[in-house]
């Protein structure tokens, strides 16, 4: 049973535009809810993160929207650059355990 | 920038041959994890240790098995490969109560 559903599968958008990839939880034990940015034969590396007592998240065009009580969170791309182009990974933490879960990944390209 | 590394990163080996996937990093983090990926799928948890000595099974199961002799080094060994092993494997870690997993940066295997 997947943990964390991740949408869309993939994702052009243009540049300076704004990309949006979306993920839902159902487990209500969960405390904490990064995004990991993995660029081709790299590994995952943190781009932000989020616990539930917040709505929203920004460090520079990156911002992440968490809304609780849907179970669903939202990594928002501001002005979307090339160098942007990779994949997107939600999690979520289950704090017993130190437990993490992904989501599917989102491959995200920008385009001149 | 994470101080995580596996070897080898590429490797390509013959149906029946016995392997061992080396992770290390400098951290001193108590937990370390390795992760399964195909290519545009999510992360699959197959091990993960709390410490020296502590190995555990994660959601997917998986015929590799672990070991955690050392603090620094999580090795993962396949006795007999075997074509459907053929992934990208990723190790990680993160403190024990940390927030973020350190990811190195994968190692190939594809087993012929």
């Amino acid at each position: 049973q997947q943990q964390v559903k991740q949408s869309p599968q993939s994702l052009i958008v243009q540049k300076g535009g704004i990309s949006i990839i979306n993920c839902a939880y159902e487990n209500t034990a969960f405390d904490y809810f990064p995004w990991y940015q993995q660029f081709p034969g790299k590994g995952p590396a943190l781009l932000i993160a989020i616990r539930p007592d917040v709505s929203e998240k920004k460090e520079g065009r990156f911002t992440i929207s968490f809304n609780k009580s849907a179970k669903q969170f939202s990594l928002h791309i501001m002005d979307s650059q090339p160098g942007d182009s990779a994949t997107y990974f939600c999690a979520a933490r289950r704090l017993t355990g130190n437990q993490f879960y992904f989501g599917t990944g989102t491959s995200l390209t920008v385009i001149p | 920038e994470a101080d995580i590394y596996q070897t080898p990163r590429y490797l390509v080996i013959g149906t029946g041959k016995k392997i061992t996937l080396e992770c290390s990093q400098t951290m001193g983090h108590d937990k370390m994890y390795w992760y399964q990926q195909d290519p545009g799928m999510e992360l699959h948890l197959i091990h993960y240790s709390y410490g020296v000595n502590s190995t555990e099974k994660g959601d997917l199961s998986s015929e590799s098995t672990v070991s955690r002799i050392r603090t620094e080094h999580f090795p993962l060994t396949l006795e007999s490969a075997r074509p459907s092993h053929t992934s990208q494997y990723l190790c990680a870690s993160s403190e024990p109560a940390g927030n973020t997993i350190y990811f190195g940066e994968g190692s190939w295997l594809t087993v012929v």
